[in-house]
């Protein structure tokens, strides 16, 4: 267990919906990421936030938005969905937001969009 | 960006074998990570390691950073080693991750 908790871990919808995956970082880390995995492009950055303030973004789509809280959750809102949108979309977190940080997964949330 | 290559991408494996798998990256890197992806999708953290070497039970990593490359060990391998064993890299400056495609391992009984 790494200490990082996303929910929910299996999401079904349909095109043109919009839903909100949520991850919980490990206690006493400051930073989140969001990566997507699918078939066609593999593991991909999407977005970083340390602290309540975006840090780096990656190659994440204009549909997608993300935001970290006061009590330091995440959470990656992705509207308009499309087919394509069907993943594996993990978080991950560290203690700061340097560059050599391990960083820790949580268990994902399997999107599928029919 | 930076590029991340993986070999071989599979392998079959009789159980109590030992195996390398590796990673060569196109740029320096301040972070590398291997991971161990299990059947039901989950990322295990298995090495920080941007350069040097280390073990953790039957699983040892070596990073070559000057040379660009890192090695995953796995000694006697058992059934539950199967999955996809991901290298993943941080170029300077940032922290966030470019992975390879995977190695898929599967050790078989």
């Amino acid at each position: 267990d790494s200490g990082v908790t996303q929910t929910p871990k299996h999401l079904i919808t349909a095109t043109g919906q919009r839903v909100t995956l949520r991850c919980s970082p490990r206690s006493g880390d400051l930073s989140v990421y969001w990566y997507q995995q699918s078939l066609d492009q593999g593991l991909q950055f999407l977005i970083q936030y340390y602290n309540g303030e975006e840090r780096a973004k990656g190659n994440i789509l204009e549909r997608f938005s993300a935001q970290q809280f006061p009590d330091l959750h995440s959470e990656l809102n992705l509207s308009s969905l499309e087919l394509g949108d069907s993943a594996l979309y993990f978080c991950a977190s560290t203690r700061t937001s340097g560059r050599t940080d391990t960083q820790y997964f949580g268990p994902g949330t399997r999107l599928t969009v029919l | 960006g930076i590029q991340v290559e993986q070999s071989p991408p599979d392998l079959i494996l009789q159980e109590g074998a030992n195996s390398t798998l590796r990673c060569n990256f196109s740029d320096s890197v301040n972070n590398l990570q291997w991971f161990h992806q299990n059947p039901w999708g989950q990322l295990i953290n298995l090495f920080y390691i941007p350069s040097g070497t280390k073990q953790n039970g039957r699983l040892s990593a070596t990073t070559v950073a000057t040379e660009r490359y890192s090695l995953l060990y796995i000694s006697s391998s058992q059934t539950t080693d199967s999955g996809v064993y991901f290298c993943a890299v941080a170029p300077g400056g940032n922290n966030r991750l470019a992975f390879g495609k995977g190695n898929q391992v599967v050790v078989i009984p």
